[in-house]
């Protein structure tokens, strides 16, 4: 079946420093997404890229999704304390309607 | 409206009970799912209504039993569970298309005694 693999599993980093968490799926997928879980907290919806190649920005945070549509980024520039938290890539393929979730990265933002 | 309630936010229960979770959404969502998180882990696919049935059973114990009584409700019935049933319980809901992006509920955190 369908394995999404992201790494790394855990990041450190210091405030204001870059991040990135990459996604490889075993198969093309029809589309990724991302979602972020704050500690304590549920998985929320970031963003989904579609097309070959797209890249996304929301404020600090670009996506990336590959040529091949088998891998995906997140980068974050210049972390802050508020961007701790797992986040969650999460391929589509064919016709499936349901997501196969990577394992997570979890982001730990040092003051 | 972008929520999805899920009662209760805790649970503890003993091996003998029977309890139920609760989750709702009015988005007019066509899909709803149960997920199981335990800490350090990504959700866990459990089960999938799509238009009120029952399409997926990611091969669940039968002490998990789930109800969609309309397209706005889904419950999870538990029953005699094990204490490492303990986790976080996500219920989740999406429109049945291409994009089928997850709203997720903020989930009920069972401990089984």
């Amino acid at each position: 079946g369908q394995q999404v693999m992201q790494i790394p599993q855990y990041q450190h980093v210091q405030e204001g420093e870059d991040f990135t968490t990459y996604c490889n799926s075993s198969t093309t997928l029809s589309n990724i997404q991302w979602y972020k879980q704050r500690p304590g907290g549920h998985p929320v919806f970031l963003i989904q890229l579609v097309k070959s190649g797209e890249v996304k920005k929301q404020k600090r945070l670009t996506f990336q999704f590959g040529e091949a549509k088998k891998n995906s980024s997140l980068h974050i520039t210049a972390t802050q304390t508020t961007d701790v938290g797992t986040y969650f890539c999460a391929g589509l393929s064919g016709g499936s309607y349901i997501p196969t979730f990577g394992r997570g990265t979890s982001l730990i933002v040092h003051p | 409206d972008t929520e999805v309630t899920q009662t209760p936010k805790h649970l503890v229960m003993g091996m003998t009970n029977k309890k139920s979770l609760k989750c709702e959404q009015h988005m007019g969502h066509r899909a709803m799912y149960w997920y199981k998180q335990k800490a350090k882990k990504p959700p866990e696919l459990m089960f999938v209504y799509s238009y009120e049935k029952l399409s997926i059973n990611e091969s669940v114990p039968s002490r998990f039993s789930p109800e969609c009584p309309n397209s706005s409700l889904l419950n999870l019935h538990l029953h005699a569970l094990q204490p490492e049933d303990s986790a976080l319980y996500l219920c989740a809901s999406a429109e049945v298309d291409s994009k089928n992006i997850q709203y997720f509920g903020a989930g009920t955190r069972l401990s089984v005694l």
